[in-house]
């Protein structure tokens, strides 16, 4: 069974802090990993996904197979990432539709 | 702008009346998707269209059913809506996966309330 874990459901950093958000995965095979988020009043959107391996607003996601996650990072959190953020996890075993975590909410403090 | 289109942003219907929420989109994609969205929950796909192949997910109801008459629009209908039923219903499209799974394009939902 495919299954996608965020533990945090709500992360609160201070304005230029370190941020973590993690996420840990299980699939049978080869997945597709991506982090979706949703600012406040916004619609869900793409962030990063795995293959693609670049930063996107200071963010970065590396996927390790060994530990089966797939932790977004930034090293100074900003007021203006405060959102919802969403793992998801994607594979030919399920049509390529998109499995969710529960996701985290961050929230940037001044 | 391309975009997915999601009516009514707001829909309140009675317990056991028949809804039909709607999606339309300019991106020509071939897929679109229909999740559910409960209060502090994660997005839960209901079901997906390849071109007019319908995928159902198999623990969706009965009570949900969906229609694509044409690669723009994409209606879901809920035949007796219960109390359990209201959710944030998101609409999303992509292209066909092929070798990869492609980004997913998000309509911004319909609140359904149901009372």
């Amino acid at each position: 069974a495919q299954r996608v874990t965020q533990p945090e459901k709500l992360l609160s950093v201070f304005k230029g802090a370190p941020v973590e958000l993690k996420c840990n995965y299980s699939y049978s095979g080869s997945p597709e990993l991506f982090w979706y988020v949703q600012y406040s009043r916004q619609r869900l959107q793409l962030l990063l996904r795995h293959i693609s391996r670049e930063s996107i607003k200071g963010f970065t996601a590396d996927l390790n197979k060994g530990e089966t996650s797939f932790h977004l990072k930034k090293p100074f959190a900003q007021e203006e990432d405060s959102a919802m953020y969403y793992c998801a996890l994607s594979g030919q075993n399920s049509g390529y539709a998109l499995n969710f975590g529960k996701g985290t909410s961050l929230l940037v403090t001044p | 702008d391309a975009m997915v289109i999601q009516n009514p942003r707001y829909q309140v219907t009675q317990f056991g009346k028949p809804v039909t929420l709607s999606c339309s989109q300019t991106l020509n994609h071939n897929v679109m998707y229909w999740y559910q969205q409960k209060s502090s929950q994660a997005p839960k796909l209901l079901f997906h269209y390849y071109d007019k192949d319908f995928n159902n997910e198999a623990d969706t109801p009965d009570n949900f059913q969906s229609r694509r008459p044409n690669t723009s629009f994409c209606f879901l209908d809920i035949r007796s809506p219960g109390l359990g039923d209201a959710a944030m219903y998101l609409c999303a499209t992509s292209l066909y996966p092929g070798q990869g799974a492609y980004e997913q394009y998000f309509g911004p939902g319909t609140r359904l309330t149901v009372t």
